[in-house]
């Protein structure tokens, strides 16, 4: 069974600072993975979406980046902001099939 | 266009009592999923439709859930009788082919307080 991790569980930085979010999967037969942020009462919005057989996709100040073999994938956020602060989580896709599995999240608070 | 869209938002109800949930997924999209996302967790599949086929509902507590989608489109979930342990958000999620994984996108969700 597919089993998603996020680490850190909260993250709390200062407005303008890089940071990272870490999602690690247990099978590597994936189809694609997702990243998606959540804030507070609110549903889920697609952030970025990696094919298996891609490296990484960058959308703004959000870069992602996926090791397949590895089990492994980052969120990186440049020059962070107040408004960035959510909850993101990191969920992949079987292969073959579109349900997908979710980690628990990362919230992140970015102060002013 | 228009994303996902969900009803009620909110819904509070004693314990035994039924309830359910509306979803309309993005024109077009054919696959459906009804997601269920506890506290401080990440959302776990309900139940995924391909048009109006349930091709995946091995989590759908099946004693008590139920959920419909007759003409491909809309959908309905609902619960009878509701528990304490119900309380959560329900969202809804669409996408376009199963085959590609494509992207899914996500409603607002329902959250549901059972007492």
């Amino acid at each position: 069974k597919q089993e998603v991790t996020q680490i850190p569980a909260a993250l709390s930085v200062p407005e303008g600072e890089n940071l990272v979010l870490n999602c690690s999967f247990t099978d590597s037969a994936i189809y694609n993975l997702q990243w998606f942020r959540q804030d507070p009462g609110k549903g889920l919005t697609s952030l970025l979406l990696i094919q298996s057989s891609q490296r990484e996709q960058t959308s703004g100040r959000l870069n992602a980046s996926l090791d397949k073999s590895s089990g492994r994938s980052t969120l990186y956020i440049a020059a962070s902001q107040p408004g960035d602060s959510a909850t993101y989580l990191c969920a992949v896709s079987k292969s073959g099939y579109s349900t997908l599995t979710f980690g628990k999240g990362t919230m992140l608070l970015v102060s002013p | 266009e228009a994303g996902v869209v969900q009803s009620p938002r909110y819904k509070i109800i004693e314990k035994k009592q039924p309830v359910a949930f509306w979803c309309n997924p993005i024109s077009g999209h054919n696959t459906l999923y009804w997601y269920r996302q506890n506290l401080g967790q990440g959302p776990e599949l309900l139940i995924r439709y391909e048009n109006e086929e349930a091709v995946d509902d091995s989590q759908l507590p099946k004693d008590r859930f139920s959920a419909e989608r007759l003409k491909g489109v809309d959908s309905t979930l609902k619960i009878q009788p509701a528990e304490l342990g119900d309380s959560a958000v329900y969202l809804c999620a669409s996408s376009l082919t199963p085959a590609f994984s494509y992207e899914q996108y996500f409603g607002p969700g329902t959250r549901l307080t059972v007492t």
